[in-house]
């Protein structure tokens, strides 16, 4: 069965630090992972896709990396911003097929200040 | 578009009460979703539908939970009776395709309090 883990539970950082967050898989038999971001009191909002035969995805400041060999993911968040804090949340899509539902972290959540 | 449309964003109930929770998908949209988040277990799906016929159920807890998709624009969640442990944000999200590019949009979410 798979499990996503993301780890730190949350994060504060002062304003322009660098950043990475980390999700960890157990099945590396995956079709995609994704990040997203959520705001407090909002729903989700996707932020990179990353397909099971990619290394990375780039978004501005957002670069996410896929090893699924080692079943990780890293989003990094250069030069942070206090508009950046929000929970972020990797989702893995096991497979192809329409069953194949995405599976979610359980997010961390960043807090940027000033 | 306005994207995904949830209604109510709050709901507080007593325990025992029927609930329903609304969604509107984005148009076009051939699959739609039902999340649940809880901070003990994280986002859950509870069902998912594609082009108004569910397709897995497997995530509703139990037989207190049901849901329908009359039509490509409407879908409810409904709990009949609430308990307090169904305390948790509901979000409906939808996409066009489940192909390998393709995100799916989520709703506001609706808050649920069950007293």
């Amino acid at each position: 069965k798979q499990e996503v883990t993301q780890i730190p539970a949350a994060l504060s950082v002062p304003e322009g630090e660098n950043l990475v967050l980390n999700c960890s898989f157990t099945d590396s038999a995956i079709y995609n992972l994704q990040w997203f971001r959520q705001d407090p009191g909002k729903g989700l909002t996707s932020l990179l896709l990353i397909q099971s035969s990619q290394r990375e995805q780039t978004s501005g400041r957002l670069n996410a990396s896929l090893d699924k060999s080692s079943g990780r993911s890293t989003l990094y968040i250069a030069a942070s911003q206090p508009g950046d804090s929000a929970t972020y949340l990797c989702a893995v899509r096991p497979g192809m097929h329409n069953t194949d539902k995405l599976i979610f972290g359980t997010g961390t959540r960043l807090q940027v200040f000033p | 578009d306005a994207g995904v449309i949830q209604s109510p964003r709050h709901e507080v109930t007593e325990m025992g009460q029927e609930v329903t929770l609304r969604c509107k998908p984005i148009s076009g949209h051939d699959y739609l979703f039902w999340y649940r988040q809880t901070m003990m277990r994280g986002l859950e799906l509870l069902i998912y539908f594609n082009n108004n016929v569910p397709i897995d159920d497997s995530g509703m807890p139990e037989d207190r939970f049901s849901a329908k998709m009359p039509n490509a624009s409407f879908s409810t969640l409904k709990i009949q009776p609430s308990e307090p442990r169904d305390s948790a944000v509901y979000f409906c999200a939808s996409t066009p395709r489940l192909g390998g590019t393709d995100t799916q949009y989520f709703g506001p979410g609706t808050r649920l309090t069950v007293l």
